[in-house]
């Protein structure tokens, strides 16, 4: 699985637009791109995931470059309740998932 | 639905005792994983099974370290003995694996904080 590195940490403002890099340039064709986040001690909980397309759901957008080695996960409009320490990913041929360090966002009031 | 449940949910103990950590996954998954967070190391892989199998145990630390899997509902991670660099958050996930990586969303428990004294 590919290696991913995100920035330590990002603040964003109450009902602005948060978007979290990653870079992915050793990603491999089969591998997809999955983020999870992780609010205070709980458990990481899964947001999205993509192969080369941009996707979007109730949670999250994801954009992946076209050459695949970055993307950003966007969320469109932040609460405070989004704070969380995010997880970008590669996954492929196996199940496995390698969690960097990932990004502590925090929002603003 | 019930979720996956980890017990117990805190459990001190001293160091050189045995600890045994407990992992119910969610009804009809096939794949479980066992993970350990430390501030230093972050969120670490220790093993994973599919379909009661381990499949990958590279990330176990050392042979006080044990896991297994006796059944689809039940498994526990054991160590034996403990020691204090072995406090951290264990966290169980498990996921339904259809055998590609289109769609393998993992379910998280809510961890077990191990501290060793």
């Amino acid at each position: 699985d590919a290696k991913t590195t995100q920035p330590t940490s990002m603040d964003c403002a109450e009902g602005r637009a948060a978007n979290l890099p990653c870079n992915h340039s050793t990603i491999s064709g089969n591998e997809y791109v999955y983020w999870y986040r992780q609010i205070h001690s709980q458990g990481p909980q899964y947001i999205i995931h993509g192969l080369k397309n941009n996707e979007t759901n109730e949670m999250a957008s994801l954009i992946i470059t076209e050459d695949r080695k970055s993307s950003t996960l966007i969320l469109p409009h932040a609460t405070l309740r989004d704070t969380a320490v995010y997880y970008c990913s590669t996954q492929g041929g196996s199940e496995k998932l390698v969690f960097g360090k990932g990004t502590k966002l925090t929002v603003n009031p | 639905d019930a979720g996956v449940i980890q017990s117990p949910r805190h459990e001190v103990t001293e160091m050189g005792q045995e600890v045994t950590l407990r992992c119910k996954p969610i009804s009809g998954h096939n794949s479980l994983f066992w993970y350990r967070q430390t501030m230093m190391r972050g969120l670490e892989l220790l093993i994973y099974f599919n379909n009661n199998v381990p499949i990958d145990d590279s990330g176990m630390p050392e042979d006080r370290f044990s896991a297994k899997m006796p059944n689809a509902s039940f498994s526990t991670l054991k160590i034996q003995p403990s020691e204090p660099r072995d406090s951290a958050v264990y966290f169980c996930a498990s996921s339904l694996f259809a055998g590609t990586s289109d769609y393998n969303e993992q379910f998280f428990g809510p961890g077990t904080r191990l501290t060793v004294l």
